[in-house]
């Protein structure tokens, strides 16, 4: 157990779903972050909550909307997703201020079908 | 913009032998953090190794340890006695110094550990 924890571990969804994806840290980490990963491309960051506030948003389409209701807590919510985003989502945490690296969860595998 | 090239998208390294792996990345900036973490089947990404731009020294944790060449804009990985468990993907990743600082990561290498 690393700290970070994300749920569904695996989740598959029709294009016209809604589905949400769940972070949960208890490091009293102050700064959370979803990443998405697809086969043999680098780790693309999509959004960054600082102290509960988003601070980015890499350009990632509508139909992918972050949540953070607190330090602890991040959800991704999914609706109508096209099948090429299909990737592994992975959640991290880390403190706001110097750069101890991140702590990551173990992801959720999405297949959208 | 930050990039991160990993060259070598498979390594092969005999179990209790030492294997390096390759990291270049760009950055305009004079202070930064480099890291290297690996990601096993199971798909955590857990932090292998973590060194700050200001320092010469290089890193070292147990049988990881790192070449930083920050004229070069280089920072390889080196395994020493590679165990079965090491093997793995093995991401290099940047990080600035601001606040709730992005990671960016390269493309990744993966690590097989033969007997």
């Amino acid at each position: 157990e690393t700290g970070v924890t994300q749920t569904p571990r695996h989740l598959v969804m029709g294009m016209t779903n809604k589905k949400s994806l769940k972070c949960e840290q208890h490091l009293g980490h102050n700064a959370m972050y979803w990443y998405k990963q697809s086969a043999k491309k680098p780790l693309e960051l999509m959004f960054v909550y600082s102290l509960e506030e988003r601070v980015e948003n890499n350009s990632v389409p509508s139909r992918f909307s972050p949540e953070c209701p607190n330090s602890s807590h991040l959800f991704l919510h999914l609706h109508t997703l096209q099948p090429e985003d299909s990737a592994l989502y992975l959640c991290a945490s880390s403190q706001v201020e110097g750069s101890g690296g991140y702590t990551f969860g173990s992801g959720t595998r999405l297949t959208v079908v | 913009a930050q990039t991160v090239t990993q060259s070598q998208p498979e390594m092969s390294v005999q179990e209790a032998e030492t294997v390096t792996l390759s990291c270049t990345y760009d950055t305009s900036e004079s202070d930064y953090y480099l890291f290297w973490y690996k990601q096993p089947p199971s798909r955590q990404m857990i932090l292998v190794i973590r060194q700050e731009a200001y320092k010469q020294q290089n890193a070292t944790e147990n049988r990881f340890s790192v070449n930083f060449q920050k004229a070069a804009k280089s920072f390889s990985l080196k395994i020493s006695d590679s165990q079965l468990g090491d093997a793995a993907m093995y991401f290099c990743a940047y990080s600035g110094t601001g606040t709730a600082s992005k990671l960016t990561f390269g493309t990744g290498t993966r690590l097989q550990v033969t007997l």
